[in-house]
């Protein structure tokens, strides 16, 4: 069946390393996100990529940076640079057509980073 | 400068009655706005949306209401049941940015009582 995935759900890593969280979907979907949630606060944008092979910085896109090799698949790299990497990274997806009514994102389970 | 507000970090009924879950927006290019909601551990799930042509979209017991005027936009949900007790975000998109390049609230805690 249809979806998006994120792997894994848990990660833990010592400062100064990088680390790259996985995401993958079948939905057929061109438009693909990244976002940070950190406690009590909303979904920021970290980046954003509407077509195989193009992305865009989001709002908070310092200290991280990502890949579209291929439409399934959307990686982010979490990387030294991220002065406080510690939160819930969240990948989503959309038909991305360019009509509003496409706007609805479809997001992964999660994956909870903590860095030690 | 926050473009989706929830000013309400928290709100509390009691099943049976209504949830009313607010949400302002300053950006007056949005055209296109949604509710997701969320369980701990999870990610979001698409609730019900609504375009800047219409006022109001129902679906079963949810209705957001938009009042383009007072860049206002409301959920309703009635009757509110336990299994509602989620975090709800309110999202907004122009169309004339990238499609699905949504503006996200901070959510709205809501607890049902049983």
């Amino acid at each position: 069946d249809g979806g998006i995935t994120q792997s894994p759900k848990y990660l833990f890593r010592k400062e100064g390393q990088n680390v790259t969280l996985s995401c993958e979907q079948n939905l057929n979907h061109d438009a693909m996100y990244w976002y940070r949630q950190d406690p009590g606060q909303g979904l920021r944008l970290i980046y954003y990529s509407q077509i195989v092979n193009d992305f865009q910085k989001g709002d908070i896109a310092e200290g991280y940076s990502v890949s579209r090799e291929k439409k399934e698949s959307f990686p982010l790299t979490v990387t030294s640079a991220q002065k406080n990497p510690t939160a819930f990274y969240l990948c989503a997806s959309s038909i991305g057509t360019g009509a509003a009514s496409t706007d609805t994102q479809y997001f992964g389970p999660g994956t909870r980073l903590t860095v030690l | 400068d926050q473009q989706v507000k929830q000013n309400s970090p928290s709100l509390s009924v009691q099943e049976g009655r209504i949830s009313i879950l607010n949400c302002d927006y300053t950006n007056s290019m949005f055209d296109y706005f949604l509710w997701y909601k969320k369980y701990p551990a999870e990610g979001p799930t698409f609730l019900i949306s609504i375009s800047s042509i219409k006022d109001k979209n129902e679906d079963g017991r949810f209705t957001v209401f938009l009042n383009k005027s007072a860049k206002h936009l409301s959920l309703h949900i009635v009757p509110s049941q336990p299994g509602d007790s989620a975090v709800y975000f309110c999202a907004a998109s122009a169309a004339y940015t990238n499609a699905g390049k949504s503006t996200f609230g901070d959510g709205t805690t809501l607890t049902v009582k049983p």
